[in-house]
């Protein structure tokens, strides 16, 4: 979806590095959301936001970081990677509320190799 | 906890006959249910999702999907598949209740060859 956006598209870094992965959103969405995808396991949750100044802990959240600068934007930090987060990297949106059932709106996603 | 399972790595079909790619779910309330498509080198699309009501639903593409509560499944189906239809296809579910974030199964991959 064009209205989500991730930077970079491709990032390859070495181990012990920190990387920085960024989100944009123009769909004036308040909920927005990291997730890892890897072959066979689907998508797993790392944080989710529900708006600037909440911040939550998802499935796997260990050795990532989040912060939330604005409404639109929703980065994702790993302090020191690791190879095991080679992965290939999704932020989303949702228009929801606790009790909602919206769809989420996926970016273009981010493949992230740790060497 | 909440689970989804999507029995079938990958599904091959024939272009022209029906296709099948299967979900089953597991929560401890009602679910939300949901496809999501995503296409090589693509983000994830919506394809559908069930709320409440009729336990058919229609949603893009010419796909539609079959919630059953008994069974616990809530299977994506087409009556014709196309050559274009090939892709990752993700099954998710959500527990109706606050804080309940969205599951998703490991990924279904739909081969459908001319």
């Amino acid at each position: 979806d064009a209205d989500v956006t991730q930077t970079p598209r491709n990032r390859i870094t070495k181990t012990g590095k920190r990387i920085m992965l960024e989100c944009s959103q123009t769909k004036g969405h308040d909920r927005m959301y990291w997730y890892r995808q890897d072959p066979g396991l689907g998508l797993r949750l790392i944080y989710y936001s529900f708006d600037v100044k909440d911040i939550n802990k998802g499935e796997i959240s260990d050795g990532y970081s989040v912060s939330r600068q604005a409404q639109a934007k929703f980065s994702l930090s790993l302090e020191s990677a690791i190879p095991n987060q080679t992965a290939l990297y999704f932020c989303a949106t949702s228009d929801d509320s606790g009790y909602s059932y919206n769809e989420q709106f996926f970016g273009p996603g981010t493949r992230l190799t740790v060497l | 906890a909440q689970s989804v399972a999507q029995p079938e790595d990958q599904v091959n079909v024939a272009e022209g006959n029906p296709l099948t790619v299967k979900c089953t779910y597991s929560v401890s309330g009602n679910p939300y249910l949901f496809w999501y498509v995503q296409y090589p080198n693509r983000g994830l699309q919506f394809l559908l999702k069930y709320i409440t009501g009729d336990n058919l639903v229609k949603g893009s593409y010419g796909f539609e999907a079959e919630f059953n509560k008994s069974q616990t499944s809530f299977h994506l189906k087409k009556p014709s598949a196309l050559v274009s239809d090939s892709a990752l296809y993700f099954c998710a579910v959500r527990d109706r209740g606050a804080g309940n974030m969205l599951t998703f199964g490991g990924g279904t991959r739909l081969m459908v060859k001319p």
